[in-house]
């Protein structure tokens, strides 16, 4: 069925350092994934996404991978900071544009420690 | 621009008891999506409407829970009768068609 697979479930790191959290989709007609950022009894918000026709994309110091093939995408935060500390959800949009629906992964909690 | 408005915020009842949340969308999103968030876990989606039409309630639990969007704009979800287990945020999203959602800040249920 539909499903998205979320890893690590928990990230700590060192502030500076990067994190990357990755994952895997199981529709292979999917072609869009956004990634979200959600602290603590906040709603999510949308930090960046990728669509099908493009490999990566970079905003600053977060970037976003996808391997078609393989079915998974990744996220990668250089240069971590205390702010980024917060619980991020990657996302895939499964099936057509009118019928489908935007599924969620479990979620990661990343620490950065100062 | 106004972004994705939902209310009441927080709510507390009694289990049995109905229960209402509303949500109104970012204007001209006709995407609209209510999810589920349980403490720990990501947004596990009940319902999305194309307009006024639920083209996906697959995961919504209709023995118990409703939803509409009257004239494609405003949505409500409805829980009627509540029980222990429902307790959650309740989070309404809207999108452009295959796009990035936008989230209200959820109502928080809280079954007693």
């Amino acid at each position: 069925g539909e499903n998205v697979e979320q890893h690590p479930s928990t990230l700590s790191v060192q502030e500076g350092d990067s994190a990357v959290i990755k994952c895997t989709y199981s529709d292979s007609a999917s072609n869009y994934f956004p990634w979200y950022k959600q602290e603590l009894g906040k709603r999510p918000q949308l930090i960046i996404d990728i669509r099908s026709n493009v490999g990566e994309k970079k905003d600053q110091r977060i970037a976003v991978t996808l391997n078609k093939t393989a079915k998974h995408f990744s996220l990668h935060i250089t240069e971590t900071q205390p702010e980024d500390s917060a619980v991020y959800f990657c996302a895939a949009f499964h099936g057509s544009s009118n019928t489908g629906k935007l599924i969620f992964g479990q979620g990661t909690t990343l620490q950065v420690k100062p | 621009e106004a972004g994705v408005v939902q209310s009441p915020r927080y709510k507390i009842i009694e289990k049995k008891q109905p229960v209402a949340f509303w949500c109104n969308p970012i204007s001209g999103h006709n995407t609209l999506y209510w999810y589920r968030q349980n403490l720990g876990q990501g947004p596990e989606l009940l319902i999305r409407y194309e307009n006024e039409e639920a083209v996906d309630d697959s995961q919504l639990p209709k023995d118990r829970f409703s939803a509409e969007r009257l004239k494609g704009v405003d949505s409500t979800l409805k829980i009627q009768p509540a029980e222990l287990g429902d307790s959650a945020v309740y989070l309404c999203a809207s999108s452009l068609i295959s796009d990035g959602a936008f989230f209200g800040q959820g109502t928080r249920l809280t079954v007693v």
